[in-house]
């Protein structure tokens, strides 16, 4: 079974531009979650989909922004992007079925440097 | 509020030593908690969940409701569990995350 892949996995971009990341969830799962790990934090939460609706979101402000496809696969969009923004952006999967429905696998991160 | 509390940044043990690593949280209601490790250049992966009370890699965590605590102790540490830890708690099946600011546990030789 294939994991959670995201992409890119560094990203430069200067303040007040748009960014999009993407990932494509493990196999089997419907639900992908969004979280922000600045330097030294653990993950906080920015927001869940569940079969391509928002199915709960963060303390984030409106310029950060998702969708979710048919396929599952999700996007991250921030606009007007802040020099706090910088941080690694990882998405989990989950939604197996059984035991695996506790499960959140995770990507291995976007790293967004805003400049 | 929910949120969930690592006191310590870094732990240093040496190798065979016990190990423990703290986690509290606050939470009105019973939420399900666990822990998850980031090796190095690795991705974050589940360790443990309170749920199904098991041990993994020799670890174990004990839900305490008592004291809010969950904390993951193992009784012999090994180089090969240096890692960061995070402890985390949802509050339903499926539900968001909220993760600690995490342990960096160093086993020493």
């Amino acid at each position: 079974e294939t994991g959670v892949t995201q992409s890119p996995t560094h990203l430069i971009k200067t303040r007040g531009q748009q960014v999009t990341l993407r990932c494509s969830s493990q196999s089997g799962h419907n639900t992908v979650s969004w979280y922000q790990q600045a330097l030294g934090q653990g993950p906080q939460f920015i927001f869940q989909y569940y079969r391509e609706e928002e199915n709960g979101r963060g303390n984030f402000p409106p310029r950060f922004s998702g969708l979710q496809f048919p396929n599952y696969s999700s996007e991250l969009n921030v606009n007007a992007l802040e020099l706090d923004d910088s941080a690694l952006y990882l998405c989990a999967s989950s939604g197996g079925t059984g035991e695996r429905q506790w499960g959140y696998t995770f990507g291995s991160g976007t790293r967004l440097t805003v400049v | 509020a929910q949120r969930v509390t690592q006191p310590e940044k870094l732990l240093s043990v040496f190798k065979g030593a016990p190990v423990e690593l703290k986690c509290n949280y606050s939470y009105s209601g019973s939420p399900e908690l666990f822990w998850y490790v980031q090796y190095s250049r690795q991705r974050l992966q589940l360790l443990l969940r309170h749920i199904s009370r098991e041990s993994i890699k020799g670890f174990t965590a004990d839900l305490n409701k008592g004291e809010t605590s969950f904390h993951l102790k193992k009784p012999f540490a090994q180089e090969e569990d240096s890692a960061m830890y995070y402890c985390a708690l949802s509050k339903n099946q499926g539900g968001k995350l909220i993760f600690g600011q995490g342990t960096e546990l160093s086993v020493k030789p």
